[in-house]
C-alpha cells in the first residue's frame, strides 16, 4: 500500500468554524508533512512531524495546530482562519525527514473558507 | 539569498524531449534534488531523485554537473499525458524549497 489518503476531499468552513484535516498513511514512514498550496503556486511547507514529533514549523500562524497522534496519522486542527487561508492542503509522508527520501501525497483538501 | 528556481512554461509536441532546468545556488554537500510531477486537483507525484552526475529511472533521466548548482529533468519522448506542471524540490540554506513549477505542454 504505497497510499496517502486525506479527509475530507472538501471542506467549508466560515471564520469562527473548528475543523480538523485527517492524512493516514500506513506505508510504515516516519516522516509526516503539511503544504499548503495556493492556485498555480507551489506547495509550502508548513509543518514536518519526524517520529511522531514536531520537528519543523515554518513559522505557520497558530491558528493552524497540526498533531500526531501516532505514526501512521496527521492532523491540522483549524481555528479561527480568515479567507485568505483558502488553499488545497497536502499531506506528504517519507520514511525519513532526509532529501534523500522521496514523498508520498496525498490527493489533498480543498478547503474554503467564507 | 538562496532560491529555487526554474522556467514558467515550456511548449512540446508528442515525441519530442523535453528538457527542464532548475537551479539550486545554496544546496548542502549531503541533500539531493527531487522532481515531481503534478495533475490539477492532484497531490504531486515523485518522478525522479539524483545526488550528483546522471540518474535514469523508467520515466526520467536527471543530470546533475559537479558544482550542484543546477539539475535537468529530461522527458524523452512525450506524450500528451505528460502535460503537467513538474517542480524541482531542493534545500536551499537547509529549507526544503520547491521551485516555481514549469507547466509542460504536450502538443499533438
Amino acid at each position: 500500500d504505497t497510499e496517502v489518503t486525506q479527509t475530507p476531499k472538501h471542506l467549508v468552513m466560515g471564520m469562527t468554524n473548528k475543523k480538523s484535516l485527517k492524512c493516514e498513511q500506513h506505508m510504515g514512514h516516519r516522516a509526516m508533512y503539511w503544504y499548503k498550496q495556493k492556485a498555480k503556486k507551489p506547495p509550502e511547507l508548513m509543518f514536518v512531524y519526524s517520529y511522531e514529533k514536531l520537528s519543523i514549523n515554518e513559522s505557520v500562524p497558530s491558528r493552524f495546530s497540526p498533531e500526531c497522534p501516532n505514526s501512521s496519522l496527521l492532523n491540522l486542527h483549524l481555528h479561527a482562519l480568515q479567507p485568505e487561508d483558502s488553499a488545497l492542503y497536502l499531506c506528504a509522508s517519507s520514511q525519513g525527514s532526509a532529501s534523500s527520501y522521496e514523498q508520498y501525497f496525498g490527493p489533498g483538501t480543498r478547503l474554503t473558507v467564507t | 539569498l538562496a532560491k529555487t528556481t526554474q522556467p514558467i512554461s515550456m511548449d512540446s509536441y508528442e515525441g519530442q524531449e523535453v528538457n527542464i532546468t532548475c537551479s539550486h545556488n545554496n544546496i548542502a554537500t549531503n541533500d539531493y534534488i527531487t522532481w515531481y510531477q503534478q495533475f490539477p486537483s492532484q497531490g504531486p507525484r515523485f518522478i525522479i531523485q539524483g545526488y550528483k552526475t546522471k540518474v535514469t529511472n523508467e520515466v526520467a533521466s536527471l543530470f546533475i554537473p559537479a558544482d550542484r548548482k543546477s539539475s535537468t529533468l529530461s522527458l524523452p519522448r512525450v506524450s500528451l499525458s505528460d502535460t503537467a506542471v513538474y517542480y524541482c524540490l531542493a534545500p536551499n540554506d537547509y529549507k526544503l524549497s520547491f521551485g516555481a513549477g514549469t507547466t509542460v505542454t504536450v502538443r499533438a
